[in-house]
């Protein structure tokens, strides 16, 4: 167990709809990374936030945002959905009190769009 | 840029092969080096990590070592067993001023047969 967790596991949706996945990082980490895993664009950077500020953003649509909240807990908003945005969703926290350069990840939300 | 790049899969191997999976790397600077592995269904776990030249990093029987020379960060297994089937991932974080994301290879993944 990674100490990170996402919500929901699963999430069934048709075009066009709006989803809400969440992210509570580890304890004392500072930092929340999502990530997309599909089968052809394997495992891409979508943004990070740092205690509450974005940071830097990587392969994310304009219809996808993000926000961190100040508990720390971040959340992805996926909007206008297309068949093509069925991927995984995984979260990463890091920058913890222990200073290690690793990342932590969630389970990940599996989305389907059908 | 940034790039990782490991060998194509899939590898199928016999309880007790060696095992090598490939991975070499393209970044500035020194970055820190990290296999990931993800077991059917789950999450990315982290298997180990090196943060300099020629630093070996091992877990669980695997082991990989930082070759700054050949930008390399190959994964060895002595003995794999049915247990060790999953997706590995090689990847790198850039050690820049600030935070960054993970740059990932598009994965192996191995299945171990009785």
């Amino acid at each position: 167990d990674s100490g990170v967790t996402q919500t929901p596991k699963h999430l069934i949706t048709a075009t066009g709809q709006r989803v809400t996945l969440r992210c509570s990082p580890r304890s004392g980490d500072l930092s929340v990374y999502w990530y997309q895993q599909s089968l052809d664009q394997g495992l891409q950077f979508l943004i990070h936030y740092y205690n509450g500020e974005e940071r830097a953003k990587g392969n994310i649509l304009e219809r996808f945002s993000a926000q961190q909240f100040p508990d720390l807990h971040s959340e992805l908003n996926l909007s206008s959905l297309e068949l093509g945005d069925s991927a995984l969703y995984f979260c990463a926290s890091g920058e913890g009190p222990s200073g290690g350069w690793e990342q932590f990840f969630g389970p990940g939300t599996r989305l389907t769009v059908l | 840029g940034n790039s990782v790049t490991q060998m194509e899969g899939p590898v199928t191997l016999s309880e007790e092969a060696f095992l090598t999976i490939n991975c070499t790397y393209t970044a500035t600077g020194y970055p820190s080096l990290f296999w990931y592995v993800q077991y059917p269904g789950e999450g990315l776990q982290l298997l180990l990590k090196a943060t300099k030249a020629d630093d070996k990093g091992s877990n669980k029987g695997f082991e990989a070592t930082y070759r700054k020379e050949t930008t390399s960060f190959h994964l060895e297994k002595g003995s794999v067993q049915v247990s060790d089937s999953a997706v590995y991932f090689c990847a790198l974080r850039p050690r820049n001023s600030g935070n960054t994301p993970l740059v990932f290879g598009k994965g192996t993944r191995l299945s171990v047969i009785a």
